[in-house]
């Protein structure tokens, strides 16, 4: 079973709107991570928000908003006022406390989303 | 802070060919990953380093794949024998572990493209 879900294989935008990217999860873990990760075309792969399992609050960093539903296993970005720029990847991750085959550390993502702003 | 350095950038090889990846992380940061990704997916993950440790291996690595990290600092990736199949992104990302490990945060090179005909 997959453990990260991305069901939006690409988005489009208008700029100066907000546009929501949805992910759902897998996990029997108490204890997880949640990580949002842009990727432009040049590859490299930017951090964007964490969620903490136990954070009662959902998180925010500028224009980036987490939508977290802990009983529902989703974790959506949220972006403001979107940019030309915001156009790429988006990937959702997940780290367990456990982590992969026993280990700590190992991100799991889903197979993202593409995000187009539209000018 | 210079960030996470991968070279090269593209690598093209004919099928039965080696290649060797290089991974330069940011200074002090003591885990490294490797990944591989494919067109239209998400990473992942195929072994990590604790220094110079090789701690784990996915599934995902056969046999001709083989990587190190000497003295705990940069890391290279050997694939020998290379196959059609083999052609991917491979992304190096980098840590430095503290106590907590839910929310450590992985910086991502850019990747080395590879390209196998």
């Amino acid at each position: 079973a997959q453990k990260i879900t991305q069901t939006q294989p690409g988005m489009f935008v208008q700029e100066k709107e907000a546009v929501t990217l949805d992910c759902t999860y897998d996990t029997s873990d108490q204890s997880y991570g949640l990580f949002w990760y842009k990727q432009p075309s040049s590859g490299e792969m930017i951090f964007l928000i964490y969620q903490g399992s136990y954070d009662e609050q959902n998180a925010t960093e500028g224009r980036y908003s987490l939508n977290f539903q802990k009983a529902r296993k989703s974790a959506n970005l949220v972006i403001s006022a979107s940019q030309l720029g915001d156009s790429a990847m988006y990937f959702c991750a997940m780290r367990e406390a456990r982590g992969y085959g026993g280990s700590q550390g190992n991100l799991i993502f889903g197979k993202g989303t593409k995000l187009s702003v539209k000018p | 802070d210079t960030g996470v350095s991968q070279n090269p950038r593209h690598k093209i090889t004919k099928r039965g060919q080696n290649v060797t990846f290089r991974c330069d992380p940011i200074s002090e940061h003591n885990r490294l990953y490797w990944y591989r990704q494919t067109l239209g997916q998400g990473p992942e993950f195929l072994t990590y380093f604790q220094n110079e440790a090789q701690l784990e291996k996915s599934r995902l690595l056969s046999d001709r794949f083989s990587a190190e990290r000497p003295k705990g600092s940069f890391s290279t990736l050997e694939i020998q024998r290379t196959e059609q199949g083999d052609s991917a992104m491979y992304l190096c990302a980098t840590t430095k572990t503290g106590a907590a490990s839910t929310n450590e945060k992985l910086f991502f090179g850019s990747g080395t493209q590879l390209s196998v005909l």
